[in-house]
């Protein structure tokens, strides 16, 4: 079936480098993608989202990326923090077609070295 | 403004046994879904409800799970006699319902361990 996936489990970076957590989609129908961040013992917690008309996205410190041609997703976070350690999740949620379910990536723990 | 609030937070129980994982929505927020996630995993959906109303659970497995979402009173995720395959954490979502985006906001789990 579709699924939407994560290429690295685990990344490590130094406080104050910048982070780049990637992801893969299968499903090209695709049109609504989030990033989430789940710290130890929480829920997800909402990042940023993208729909498929765009390429680029930002927030605050954080950059959403999508890249339809090769269904590739990124979250890019700038100068990276001890607090963003944590494991994130980009998900899909088919807005068309109805329905309203998440299909959510395995994950990448990141790791914020002092 | 609480956020969506699950309880027990924590949860044990012998094979066999009944568990039942109530869900407190955001103010105002109608819709209710429910995750599954086991160790190292993503969550996994299982079931979208609206009051009163199951809307879509393909994510269900077919024997000893169901949920509700009743008028009044928080949505229960019910596991007739559980298995040690249940132990996961079950997360419950909320959200309006409204707009083309329709963000949902999680709750903190309830984590299930069958002994």
């Amino acid at each position: 079936g579709e699924s939407v996936g994560l290429h690295l489990p685990t990344l490590s970076v130094q406080e104050g480098d910048n982070s780049i957590i990637n992801c893969a989609y299968s499903n090209s129908a695709s049109d609504y993608f989030i990033w989430y961040k789940q710290e130890s013992g929480k829920g997800p917690q909402f990042i940023i989202d993208i729909r498929s008309n765009m390429d680029k996205r930002q927030g605050q410190r954080v950059t959403v990326l999508l890249n339809k041609t090769v269904k590739h997703l990124s979250l890019q976070i700038a100068a990276t923090q001890p607090g963003d350690s944590a494991v994130y999740f980009c998900a899909e949620n088919p807005l068309t077609g109805g329905g309203n379910k998440l299909t959510f990536g395995t994950g990448t723990q990141l790791k914020v070295e002092l | 403004n609480a956020g969506v609030m699950q309880n027990p937070r924590h949860l044990v129980r012998r094979r066999g046994q009944e568990a039942r994982l109530r869900c407190s929505p955001m103010k105002g927020h109608s819709h209710v879904y429910w995750y599954r996630q086991l160790p190292e995993e993503g969550l996994k959906f299982m079931v979208y409800l609206q009051k009163e109303n199951i809307i879509d659970e393909s994510g269900m497995p077919k024997e000893r799970f169901s949920a509700e979402f009743p008028k009044e009173g928080p949505s229960i995720l019910r596991i007739q006699q559980v298995v040690r395959g249940d132990s996961a954490a079950y997360f419950c979502a909320s959200s309006s319902g409204q707009g083309a985006l329709n963000e949902q906001y999680f709750g903190p789990g309830t984590r299930l361990t069958v002994t």
